[in-house]
């Protein structure tokens, strides 16, 4: 079974700096997909960046990009410019061609505080 | 565009009861799904479906039951509340196999 491993449960930053936050994942299969939610205090999940494994370039959207290494089995998160409105718990997720795709698994989050 | 719609917001049940969460979605999305999000764990799968008439399980299903009749429409019961069931319930669609899953905004669920 595939799992997803968030090393950081807590990450902090200072205003307008860089972060990345760490994500690794444990699979056989070489076709299927990675994500990144948010999950502000609303408890809203929010999708912030979405990856295709057989695509060698990183994602990117706006602030978020991504580092995609797919031979490590890697995909960490690196948020720029950070903001007070990104503190927020992060879940790294994979989407697994097991079940039709209907799959999703989670890491254990990793929870970002940003310093004003 | 009501995205995905998860009623109740909270809930509070004693030991043995059975009740249903419901959910919808407005987006004609094939698949649907029921996580359980608890402290350290992450989201964890308890049902899916990728059609109206197709559920099958996921990770954690005890003590859970589903259907899906419509394309809309995707319920799970408790059959009977349990304090480990005590947890955040979320439902997510999802158009096709690439596309990240949308998410309602969840159910507080306490069992005592």
């Amino acid at each position: 079974a595939q799992t997803v491993t968030q090393s950081q449960p807590e990450m902090s930053v200072q205003e307008a700096e860089t972060v990345t936050l760490s994500c690794t994942y444990d699979t056989s299969e070489s076709d299927y997909y990675l994500f990144w939610y948010k999950q502000p205090p609303s408890r809203q999940m929010i999708l912030v960046i979405r990856q295709e494994a057989y695509k060698q370039q990183n994602a990117t959207e706006n602030r978020f990009s991504v580092n995609f290494q797919k031979a490590a089995k890697s995909f960490s998160l690196k948020i720029s410019d950070s903001q007070l409105g990104d503190a927020a718990m992060y879940f790294c997720a994979y989407r697994s061609p097991a079940g039709s795709w209907a799959k999703l698994v989670f890491g254990q989050g990793t929870r970002l505080t940003i310093n004003p | 565009n009501a995205g995905v719609t998860q009623t109740p917001k909270f809930q509070v049940l004693k030991t043995g009861q059975s009740m249903t969460l419901q959910c919808a979605q407005d987006m004609n999305h094939e698949y649907m799904s029921w996580y359980r999000q608890d402290p350290g764990m992450g989201l964890r799968l308890i049902h899916y479906s990728v059609g109206a008439g197709i559920t099958d399980q996921g990770e954690v299903p005890n003590g859970y039951n589903v259907s899906r009749s419509t394309t809309e429409d995707f319920p799970l019961r408790l059959l009977s509340a349990a304090p480990s069931q005590t947890s955040v319930y979320f439902c997510a669609s999802s158009l096709r196999s690439g596309y990240g899953y949308t998410f309602g905004s969840g159910t507080r669920l306490t069992v005592v």
